[in-house]
């Protein structure tokens, strides 16, 4: 149980169009889910918080227009990565926390989304 | 600002041997430990995790021992196989919300 998925795994696209990453929860329902970005080498760096049905909570430093969060359904979020240039370029991570554990604490990731732009 | 770092970047193993793997907070107010494993490409994996009224915990071949008084962390892995071989990070929270620490690149040599 607590599967997350992502989709694409891995996406090329231009600089300057958008790019739509999509995170499921596909046996439970999710009403936190968080967006990570990681470049190589390093660690993982929240970069917001989306609660179903009410705006995502950015972390400071993090461009609220250019990383669009949508989270309509209980088992859906999507970051979309507006007009992306090359150093947008990294791997995206998503994860959800359970509504039906409502512990702060446990999070389910998913398998990341490799974002290169070119 | 406060964060939370480990002390090797990497780390050579002998299979066979056990590791261990360190992590210094600075968050006075973090209540909740975990380690997790990332291998090339993947999502982090769950390890094991820890309360901040807890020194120690033990799991299936991983310890966390929590040193509260120097705010250290610590992973120990019995017997390291090959399959080990990943990034392992660190993370505590506070709120609700993870801070990774900086990773350590563990590498089983046969």
């Amino acid at each position: 149980g607590a599967v997350v998925s992502q989709h694409p795994s891995r996406v090329i696209c231009k600089s300057g169009t958008s790019v739509k990453i999509e995170c499921r929860s596909l046996d439970f329902q999710a009403t936190t889910m968080f967006w990570y970005r990681q470049f190589p080498k390093q660690s993982l760096m929240l970069m917001a918080t989306s609660n179903e049905g009410s705006k995502a909570t950015y972390e400071q430093g993090v461009e609220k227009d250019k990383f669009l969060i949508n989270h309509a359904s209980l088992t859906l979020s999507t970051l979309t990565v507006t007009s992306a240039h090359p150093e947008d370029s990294s791997f995206y991570i998503c994860s959800a926390r359970a509504t039906s554990r409502p512990s702060l604490y446990e999070q389910y990731f998913g398998p990341g989304t490799r974002l290169t732009v070119t | 600002g406060e964060s939370v770092g480990l002390h090797l970047p990497t780390l050579s193993v002998q299979e066979g041997d056990n590791s261990i793997i360190n992590c210094a907070y600075s968050n006075s107010a973090s209540d909740y430990f975990i380690w997790y494993k990332q291998e090339s490409g993947k999502g982090p994996q769950f390890i094991i995790d820890i309360r901040s009224n807890m020194d120690k915990r033990q799991g299936q071949r991983v310890t966390v021992l929590l040193n509260k008084t120097v705010k250290h962390l610590s992973l120990q892995i019995a017997a390291t196989q090959p399959g080990d071989s990943a990034v392992y990070f660190c993370a505590e929270t506070s709120w609700g919300k993870l801070q990774f620490g900086a990773g350590t690149q563990v590498v089983v040599t046969p």
